[in-house]
């Protein structure tokens, strides 16, 4: 099975601050990555799909970039409702794996 | 506008087998690459993938619980359901049904926490 390796697992950062986090295969997977944001008691909500286009009605503040292992996630200017855990997913293979997350707060 | 519903027993003892129902609308099933998943979420641990099940039946499980996993579908009631054989407390989690589309787990569920304790 593909590993999904996040880094690192959990960051704190301010409102308005530029935050980027990254994700690893454990081998090449194209552009077949996903970034979902999760919040406590709510349905898990995709962000990113296919590495860097972003899912229709979320914020042009999130950006992903980044193609064959190596992959980006970033908000430009961090805004309360940010604050959460953040996935990435590889669909390359049929076996689907995630990455461990990581955690953005205060 | 899609929609995902869990549902299922709150609370199941060890070695029981575990029956979750994902129910759904907004869309159909029978439609070419749609692709339905259960992916679950323990207490303070991350997201792990489980099962999927395609839009022509065509069944994938994740390695490690491939023997104590069925996915099935009733396309006719708008249905997919997973069991579990042999629960244990680890597998105590958060359940949730997505929609994919290609590899892209594009609507979920709001989830079903399941604990396993005797």
């Amino acid at each position: 099975d593909i590993q999904m390796t996040q880094s690192p697992s959990s960051l704190s950062a301010s409102v308005g601050d530029r935050v980027s986090f990254t994700c690893r295969s454990s081998q090449n997977i194209d552009n077949y990555l996903n970034w979902y944001q999760l919040k406590p008691g709510k349905a898990p909500n995709l962000l990113i799909y296919a590495a860097s286009i972003l899912q229709s009605g979320v914020p042009s503040r999130f950006s992903g970039s980044g193609v064959g292992t190596d992959f980006t996630l970033t908000i430009s200017s961090l805004q309360p409702e940010d604050f959460a855990t953040y996935y990435c997913q590889q669909g390359y293979t049929p076996l689907w794996t995630f990455g461990q997350g990581t955690k953005v707060d205060i | 506008q899609v929609t995902l519903k869990e549902s299922g027993p709150a609370l199941v003892k060890p070695t029981q087998t575990l029956t979750l129902t994902c129910t759904f609308s907004g869309f159909s099933f029978s439609t070419t690459g749609v692709r339905m998943s259960w992916i679950r979420q323990p207490p303070g641990q991350a997201l792990e993938w489980l099962a999927r099940i395609d839009w022509d039946g065509e069944t994938f499980y994740s390695t490690t619980l491939k023997s104590r996993l069925t996915i099935s579908k009733d396309t006719s009631k708008n249905q997919v359901v997973l069991t579990m054989t042999n629960v244990d407390p680890v597998d105590t989690a958060t359940y949730y049904c997505a929609r994919g589309v290609g590899g892209i787990l594009k609507d979920w569920g709001q989830g079903t926490l399941v604990t396993v304790s005797s």
